[in-house]
């Protein structure tokens, strides 16, 4: 079993539409959940961060964590093409630990 | 410019040859990786340094061994490329101090190519 798993899409959601997406982990005892977002040829950039249990906004961002199911995701409003891009989730058990990836799902948002 | 740079961003060389990717910070944080991103965009991590202490080894070939001279600074050389070796090495930084919640910065890549 993956540590951390996405599913790879590619998504394609049409502009102004809410894009999910969904990511699972492995080790109960992950504190530190984090959203990256990376362009093809670019290096990964963070977006979103959450920590405990429940939803977080930023502005067309919300990231929401349940600790019980193991679960996070990244909900995108109003999805724009600059939208797209491959999103990652990464996870982390504690302060001396390493962020883990998952592979990544690629958004495509279509006009 | 606050930033993670790594010079070279593109590295093409034959197999059986060495290099080295150089990785600066001027963020102020205490800790450094390098990340290994495949053909099919896994992110994965090989080493880490707090303070130039190595504290992440994950299961790498020897061939590769990391170099930190300061906090600000880690180096990642190869011996004996091979074909595998192909793909993008991101360097990263973060402050270890600030507990799990601090977030990674991430370089601009090396994108290594062995022929």
């Amino acid at each position: 079993q993956k540590e951390v798993e996405q599913n790879s899409g590619p998504l394609s959601v049409p502009e102004g539409a809410i894009a999910s997406l969904n990511c699972t982990y492995s080790d109960r005892g992950s504190q530190s959940f984090f959203w990256y977002r990376q362009y093809s040829g670019k290096s990964p950039e963070l977006i979103m961060s959450i920590y405990s249990n429940g939803d977080k906004e930023d502005g067309r961002f919300t990231a929401q964590l349940n600790k019980a199911s193991q679960y996070v995701s990244l909900l995108i409003r109003d999805s724009q093409p600059s939208d797209s891009a491959t999103y990652l989730c990464a996870v982390k058990a504690g302060t001396a630990s390493k962020l883990t990836f998952g592979t990544g799902t690629r958004l495509q948002v279509t006009l | 410019d606050t930033a993670v740079s790594q010079t070279p961003k593109y590295l093409v060389t034959q197999m059986g040859n060495d290099k080295s990717i150089k990785c600066e910070q001027n963020l102020g944080h205490d800790t450094m990786y390098w990340y290994k991103q495949d053909s099919k965009k896994f992110l994965k991590i090989m080493f880490s340094y707090n303070n130039k202490e190595l504290i992440i080894n994950e299961t790498v070939p020897n061939r590769f061994s990391p170099k930190s001279p300061d906090k600000a600074h880690l180096n990642l050389h190869i011996n004996s490329l091979e074909l595998g070796d192909s793909a993008v090495y991101f360097c990263a930084s973060s402050q270890m101090d600030r507990g799990s919640n601090s977030p990674l910065h991430f370089g601009n890549g090396t994108r290594l190519t062995v022929t």
